[in-house]
């Protein structure tokens, strides 16, 4: 039993190269998140999906696509990287609201 | 403006000692709070949680408090062993409000044998 899975680990990008950075998850879970964890600044909420079919804009948004391709996978896209972007991005899933989250291992993104 | 807080960056206590890690938030719809502990190269995993209709809660070595006037709480871990070092992280949610989990940014706890 897996939890949450996120691919890849690492990844090194250019300036303006896109990406897909893919988080699947097997608890059944209807709700699932993206952050991003920067240095003194927490986790910060980039996009989430409530449920499957749907999903809605967090605190930092831009520069960011989302696909909930299914109820176990959901995936963040950068089109154009920037070094702004640099950070180590999280893959979270709820059950429902109040109850607790479960994080996958995370992907360290450097754009150089 | 951060909402929620973590005045202190890092804490070392000795091993067999009390931690307290402390948490503010300003918001005052937040009603469930939760702490994550995080390792190195790991993503952070849930330690405990309290809903605004107490002012406790014990899980173990592990209890948070809570003090809504003051918009304050704390994580106590009694006694600290050295597998505690780690980052914890204060989380101030909205429940029934999915996108509404706002982190601290973090503690990083080195206990010391």
């Amino acid at each position: 039993n897996a939890g949450v899975t996120q691919t890849p680990k690492f990844q090194v990008l250019k300036t303006g190269q896109s990406m897909t950075l893919q988080c699947a998850q097997d608890m059944n879970h209807n709700s699932m998140y993206w952050y991003r964890q920067d240095p003194g600044m927490g986790l910060r909420l980039i996009y989430y999906s409530a449920s499957e079919g749907t999903t809605d804009k967090g605190e930092v948004p831009n520069g960011y696509n989302v696909s909930r391709l299914n109820k176990r996978e959901f995936s963040l896209r950068l089109e154009s990287a920037a070094p702004s972007q640099t950070s180590v991005y999280f893959c979270a899933t709820i059950q429902g609201s109040g109850t607790e989250a479960f994080f996958g291992q995370g992907t360290r993104l450097t754009v150089v | 403006d951060q909402q929620v807080k973590q005045n202190s960056p890092s804490l070392s206590v000795q091993e067999g000692r009390i931690s307290i890690l402390n948490c503010d938030y300003t918001n005052s719809m937040f009603d469930y709070f939760l702490w994550y502990k995080k390792y190195p190269a790991e993503g952070p995993t849930f330690l405990i949680s309290i809903s605004s209709i107490k002012d406790k809660n014990e899980d173990g070595r592990f209890t948070v408090f809570l003090n809504k006037s003051a918009k304050h709480l704390s994580l106590h871990i009694v006694p600290s062993q050295p597998g505690d070092s780690a980052v914890y992280f204060c989380a101030a949610s909205v429940l029934a409000s999915y996108d509404k989990v706002i982190f601290g940014p973090g503690t990083s706890l080195s206990v010391i044998p």
